[in-house]
């Protein structure tokens, strides 16, 4: 399984981008690497998932370095209701879904 | 369009009772999962299904059953519950058990046994 490192914790201000850092250095050629976020008193929620190329979508931006040993998920523009706990999963196959404990992601008003 | 629904929202079991944990999803997905979180951590895979009539294994399994009632649905039982089984359930499906679609979770059942 690959290994990922994310920083315990951030903050950002309201209203400004937010990049969250991964590094997935163990990574294989053929593992996705997904995003998932939880809210408090929440399960967690699909955010995004991509393989080499970057991805978009309505609720962020998935940059993956050229490498993939480590990926960025890009909140444009950080809303309260961004407050949550990030999760990087890189999933190869058939394998389940393996959460670690996240990037705490703290929103000033 | 409701999802992944569980119920009960909140439990407390005395050690030894016995109870199941349902969840029901409604989006036609094949592959349903059960997976545990403790305080402070992350979620950990106690048993999955990968399409109706099968059943495997996951991370943490010793202490739960499961049952693949339906396409529908996917309940968890605790035969006798213990203290160390305190923690907050969350049921997922998904379109298929591969890497390439995304989970949905329900809100969760926060058991708490005494």
């Amino acid at each position: 399984d690959a290994k990922t490192t994310q920083p315990n914790s951030m903050e950002s201000n309201e209203e400004e981008p937010v990049h969250l850092p991964c590094n997935h250095s163990t990574i294989s050629g053929t593992d996705y690497i997904h995003w998932y976020r939880q809210l408090p008193s929440q399960g967690p929620e699909y955010v995004i998932h991509g393989l080499t190329s970057n991805v978009n979508n309505r609720m962020a931006s998935l940059a993956i370095a050229e490498d993939r040993k480590s990926s960025t998920l890009i909140l444009h523009r950080a809303t309260l209701r961004d407050a949550a706990v990030y999760y990087c999963i890189p999933v190869f196959g058939n394998e389940k879904l393996t959460f670690g404990t996240g990037t705490r992601l703290t929103i000033i008003p | 369009n409701a999802g992944v629904t569980q119920t009960p929202k909140f439990q407390v079991l005395k050690t030894g009772q016995s109870m199941t944990l349902q969840c029901a999803q409604d989006m036609n997905h094949n592959s349903m999962y059960w997976y545990r979180q403790d305080p402070g951590m992350g979620l950990r895979l106690i048993y999955y299904s990968a399409s109706e009539g099968t059943t495997d294994k996951g991370e943490v399994p010793n202490g739960y059953n499961v049952s693949r009632l339906n396409k529908r649905e996917f309940s968890l039982r605790l035969e006798s519950a213990a203290p160390s089984q305190t923690s907050v359930y969350f049921c997922a499906s998904s379109i298929a058990p591969t890497d390439y679609y995304g989970y949905t979770f329900g809100s969760g059942t926060r058991l708490t046994v005494v």
